[in-house]
């Protein structure tokens, strides 16, 4: 077991549907982040959880809604989500919030909404 | 706020040196970060500036000048492999949130 890994790779799923993305790190870090990571755009910071408190929801809509049961995983749930939310979605983690505090990130969730 | 401008893409020899530039725009922040995205893989951390100056590790230096709003990567040596998008990131001093830039496509040519 290495760094953050996320859970599953690869999802395609209905404007219906409703589905959730797993991430669990196994560093020992106390901060915890989501990211989306579209075409040729910068990562976009959604949620940012700290010792398992939501610190910062950046104007993400209410169809994604994250869930923190415990400093190592962090999950997002997904539901009647839009063609435009398909993207990269990638989980991160760090020791704090300090400035040179490194972020480690998972491999990510590719999600299709068709 | 905070607003950081990279080129988007940056081609090279293989061999030769590259710098890839990150001018911003912020109210303030702890330090600048440099990460590597290689295709279909997660961003991986290479470089931290808290202060004014340059870094080195290995064969990537990165540089901060916070008067002039400025930072860059340079990578030395250039392999094959370096082929990938590097992004600047801020960490804003307003609640410790790590803010991108759009990231620099680096293309290695042989």
């Amino acid at each position: 077991e290495t760094g953050v890994t996320q859970t599953p790779r690869h999802l395609v799923m209905g404007m219906t549907n409703k589905k959730s993305l797993k991430c669990e790190q196994h560093l020992g870090h106390n901060a915890m982040y989501w990211y989306k990571q579209s075409a040729k755009k910068p990562l976009e910071l959604m949620f940012v959880y700290n010792f398992k408190e939501q610190t910062e929801n950046n104007s993400v809509p209410s169809r994604f809604s994250p869930e923190c049961p415990n400093s190592s995983h962090l999950f997002l749930h997904l539901h009647t989500l839009q063609p435009e939310d398909s993207a990269l979605y990638l989980c991160a983690s760090s020791q704090d919030f300090s400035g040179s505090s490194e972020q480690y990130f998972g491999p990510g969730t590719r999600l299709t909404v068709t | 706020g905070q607003s950081l401008e990279q080129p988007s893409e940056v081609t090279a020899v293989e061999g030769a040196i590259v710098q890839i530039n990150c001018t911003y725009q912020t109210s303030g922040f702890y330090g600048l970060s440099w990460y590597q995205q290689h295709d279909g893989g997660a961003p991986t951390f290479l470089s931290y500036n808290g202060l004014d100056g340059l870094e080195e590790t290995g064969r990537f230096s990165s540089f901060l000048s916070r008067s002039k709003g400025y930072s860059y990567l340079l990578l030395k040596e250039l392999q094959m492999k370096d082929s990938a998008s590097y992004f600047c990131a801020v960490r804003d001093n307003q609640g410790g949130k790590l803010i991108f830039g759009q990231g620099t496509e680096l293309s290695v040519k042989p």
